[in-house]
Parts: C-alpha cells; structure tokens; sequence
C-alpha cells in the first residue's frame, strides 16, 4: 500500500507561534494533496489542498509547501490559536485506483 | 448548505450482531467513499461509489462487510456478525463528481463499539 507518514506524531506549540506539520509520501505519480483537521469527536475538515504543479499555496493563516524532490509536505500555521488543536491529516491521491491515502496524523496542542 | 451527515453518531452492539450505518452525501455529489478510522490510526478505505458505476470494493476487510447506496444518493455500510476488532470510527465522504484531484468532504462519522 502506499505510504504517507508523518515525522512527528504529537507537537506541542506556544499561542501566537508558527506551527509547522510535516509529512512525508512515497508515491512519486501522487500529483494531489490535501490536509485535514480532525477535532476530537468530528470527522476530518478539509483545510487547504495542493496540486503538484504548484509548490507553494496559501490560505487563510495555512500555507502548504510541496517538494516533489524529496517527496515532502508540510503545512505551517500562522500566529497558531488554541482553536487550531486538533489532529492533522494529510492525504494524497497516488493517482491510480478511487482512493486517497492517508497518514497516522499529527496531534497538535496549542498551550495557552 | 447541508454537509455530509451520518447516522447513529454512535452504535453499541454484541459481536456476532450486524449492525448498519448510514451516510447522507452533500447533495449533487456523485462520489461517495467510506472509510474506517480505528483508535490513534489513519484512514482506511473500504469503498467507492461514483454514479452508476460498479463500486470499487478493494478496500473491504473481509465478506462480513457490504456497502450499497440507493439512488445515488444514500448509502448503507452493513457488517454482519460484527467481531469485537470491527470497533472503530467509520467515515463517509462525497465529493462532486470522484475525480482523484478533488476534495472530499467527510461526515462526522459513526463510532461503533463491539463488545
């Protein structure tokens, strides 16, 4: 199966500092990416995506940073608040067959 | 507008019992996936409709799991004799029209529990 991992399984961040959230993929013909949020008792809320023409997208307060070289992804959060607790996903979509495929998540908690 | 719902929220159940779950997909989405998330764990996918067409199954765990959606728009996920490593949180996504460079929007979700 494919292999999306995360490098760190729980973060832990200071109110008002940037957080960081990276995951590695092994599928070189993924060509779409996505992340989750996934609150405590909630289903995955989809947060920014990035096709793989693109290196860089940005949204409100999250930017998505793509290097297809090393097969990496990560997503930053700007001025993080605790609201932004929760489990991060991130998916991508191997390009072959109906199925995305997701990583173990990270959990990050925001400490007032 | 409306997102993905999902019906119970949670279901208790003795293993050896078959239990169904429910997934309403945002409306005018032709794509709809189920997956099974268990404690700590990522996302497994179980199975994929889209329009009319044959559901892709591959993901489904053993014979014991079935899935169908009427319409094209409801879908029922069945276990039968429901085993106590079926516990898990089990997902249903849709999205408009299945392409593999589109977002899926995911329901709450249904935790189910075998004792």
């Amino acid at each position: 199966g494919e292999n999306v991992g995360l490098h760190l399984p729980t973060l832990s961040v200071q109110e008002g500092d940037n957080s960081i959230i990276n995951c590695a993929y092994s599928n070189s013909a993924s060509d779409y990416f996505i992340w989750y949020k996934q609150e405590s008792g909630k289903g995955p809320q989809f947060i920014i995506d990035i096709r793989s023409n693109m290196d860089k997208r940005q949204g409100q307060r999250v930017t998505v940073l793509l290097n297809k070289t090393v097969k990496h992804l990560s997503l930053q959060i700007a001025a993080t608040q605790p609201g932004d607790s929760a489990v991060y996903f991130c998916a991508e979509n191997g390009n072959t067959g109906n199925q995305f495929y997701f990583g173990t998540g990270t959990s990050l908690t925001v400490i007032p | 507008g409306a997102g993905v719902s999902q019906s119970p929220s949670n279901k208790v159940t003795e293993k050896g019992k078959d239990v169904e779950l429910r997934c309403d997909p945002i409306s005018g989405h032709t794509a709809l996936y189920w997956y099974r998330q268990s404690l700590g764990q990522g996302l497994e996918f179980l199975i994929y409709f889209q329009g009319n067409s044959a559901p892709d199954k591959s993901g489904l765990p053993s014979d014991r799991f079935s899935a169908e959606r009427t319409g094209g728009s409801v879908s029922t996920l069945t276990i039968q004799r429901t085993q106590q490593e079926d516990s898990a949180v089990y997902l249903c996504a849709s999205s408009l029209a299945g392409d593999q460079r589109e977002t899926q929007y995911f329901g709450p979700g249904t935790r189910l529990l075998v004792l």
